[in-house]
């Protein structure tokens, strides 16, 4: 069964230090991976978008990184701010489909 | 230009009623999709739209539910009988063809 793991369940650290969520998948193949920010009532939002030979790809102080043979990933964040406060999730698209497959996400929570 | 929009934002209905929740695309979107997120979980896959061709209805969880989408824009995501296993955000993306796609806020439903 395809599946998408993130790990921690959730995380609480302090305004301007760096943290790493992790993302395990058995997905295969697969097309593309993704991390999503999603504030809280908000639809997610879309911050990296990898194909299976990417090894890194980032997006201002957000950097995703994917390791294919392992089947994981990672989402590094530097120099946290308030407003990154959100919950942190981990797609997989299934090679040739559009169907998502969806981890539960990590909830970082950022205080000052 | 505009985003996708879902209306309502929230919804509070007694259990065995039915609720009608209505999803606006981005314009020229060819592809549109319906996501239930239950609270701590993954997004989970409802239906699919694209296009002219017959919608994938494989997420559905039940025949209580039923969506269509009328002249390729607006669609409508309609909860039979709902019970209370059916409280739950649900979002509605859209996306040209299998591109990228781009979330609503969501509607979150209570049943009570």
């Amino acid at each position: 069964k395809n599946q998408v793991e993130q790990s921690p369940q959730s995380l609480i650290i302090l305004e301007g230090k760096n943290c790493t969520l992790q993302c395990n998948y058995t997905v295969s193949p697969f097309s593309n991976l993704r991390w999503y920010k999603q504030d809280t009532g908000r639809g997610p939002v879309s911050l990296t978008i990898m194909t299976f030979s990417e090894n890194t790809k980032s997006n201002g102080r957000y950097t995703a990184t994917l390791d294919a043979d392992t089947k994981q990933s990672s989402l590094h964040i530097t120099a946290s701010q308030l407003s990154d406060s959100a919950s942190y999730i981990c797609v997989v698209i299934p090679d040739s489909n559009y169907q998502l497959i969806w981890g539960a996400g990590t909830k970082l929570i950022i205080k000052p | 230009g505009a985003g996708v929009s879902q209306s309502p934002s929230n919804k509070v209905t007694e259990k065995g009623k039915d609720v009608e929740l209505r999803c606006d695309p981005i314009s020229g979107h060819t592809a549109l999709y319906w996501y239930r997120q239950s609270l701590g979980q993954g997004l989970e896959f409802l239906i699919y739209f694209q296009g002219n061709s017959a919608p994938d209805k494989s997420g559905l969880p039940s025949d209580r539910f039923s969506a269509e989408r009328t002249g390729g824009s607006v669609s409508t995501l309609t909860i039979q009988r709902t019970q209370q296993e059916d409280s739950a955000v649900y979002l509605c993306a859209s996306s040209f063809s299998s591109g990228e796609q781009y979330f609503g806020p969501g509607t979150r439903l209570t049943v009570t």
